[in-house]
């Protein structure tokens, strides 16, 4: 199974801020990498896809980078809405294993 | 407008079964990947089980032989029929359409289920 390692597990940054959240994969998975966020008690959703992919409707702020086994999800510029938990997760095989998630908590 | 509603969860013993169920609406489900992914208390999301638009299926080590993934093309709904369960399987489960055999890019709001006697 490909394992997938996030980090850090959890991020304190205040609004305005630039975060960067990692996700590496045991093997390579090409770009078959997607970052979704989760808020409390909320269903995940989709932020990006393919590694670099903005998800119709997601705000420009975020962005995906990387490709191969290293990628990172790029927050430019943190709003109160964007303190959330963050889940990385390959579809490159099955299983299709998540990472163990970021949480973003305000500074 | 795409939707998928899940049902059937619960409170069951140790030992008992559950059915699961995820009616959608707005797109064909027999149309596309569909997955269950559970969430444990706490804890982070945990891929369960897959079924192909042509039917296979495939599961996490940790229900294989426990869970079947179905679907009902009259009913438009995909099911999860779970068996033998163990308190490790207490969790949300959410049902979530895959596009184009890659990102899960619908979600239901979750049902919950707790093993405990």
């Amino acid at each position: 199974d490909i394992q997938m390692t996030q980090s850090p597990s959890s991020l304190s940054a205040s609004v305005g801020d630039r975060v960067t959240i990692t996700c590496r994969a045991s093997q390579s998975i090409n770009s078959y990498l997607n970052w979704y966020q989760q808020k409390p008690g909320k269903a995940p959703n989709l932020l990006i896809y393919a590694a670099i992919t903005l998800q119709s409707g997601v705000p420009s702020r975020f962005r995906g980078s990387g490709s191969g086994t290293d990628f990172t999800l790029t927050i430019s510029s943190l709003q109160p809405e964007d303190f959330a938990t963050y889940y990385c997760q390959q579809s490159y095989s099955i299983p299709y294993i998540f990472g163990q998630g970021t949480k973003l908590e305000i500074k | 407008e795409v939707q998928l509603v899940e049902s059937g969860g619960g409170l069951v013993q140790p030992g008992g079964s559950l059915r699961l169920s995820c009616a959608a609406s707005g797109f064909t489900v027999s149309n596309y990947y569909m997955n269950w992914v559970r969430q444990a208390p706490g804890k982070g999301l945990e891929w369960v089980s897959v079924m192909y638009s042509g039917g296979s299926t495939y599961y996490a080590d940790s229900v294989k032989g426990r869970f079947t993934i179905s679907r009902d093309s009259s009913k438009n709904s995909l099911y999860l029929q779970m068996y033998s369960l163990r308190p490790e399987d207490t969790a949300v489960y959410y049902c979530a359409r895959q596009y184009s055999g890659s990102y899960l890019d619908f979600w239901g709001q979750g049902t919950p289920v707790t093993v405990s006697s």
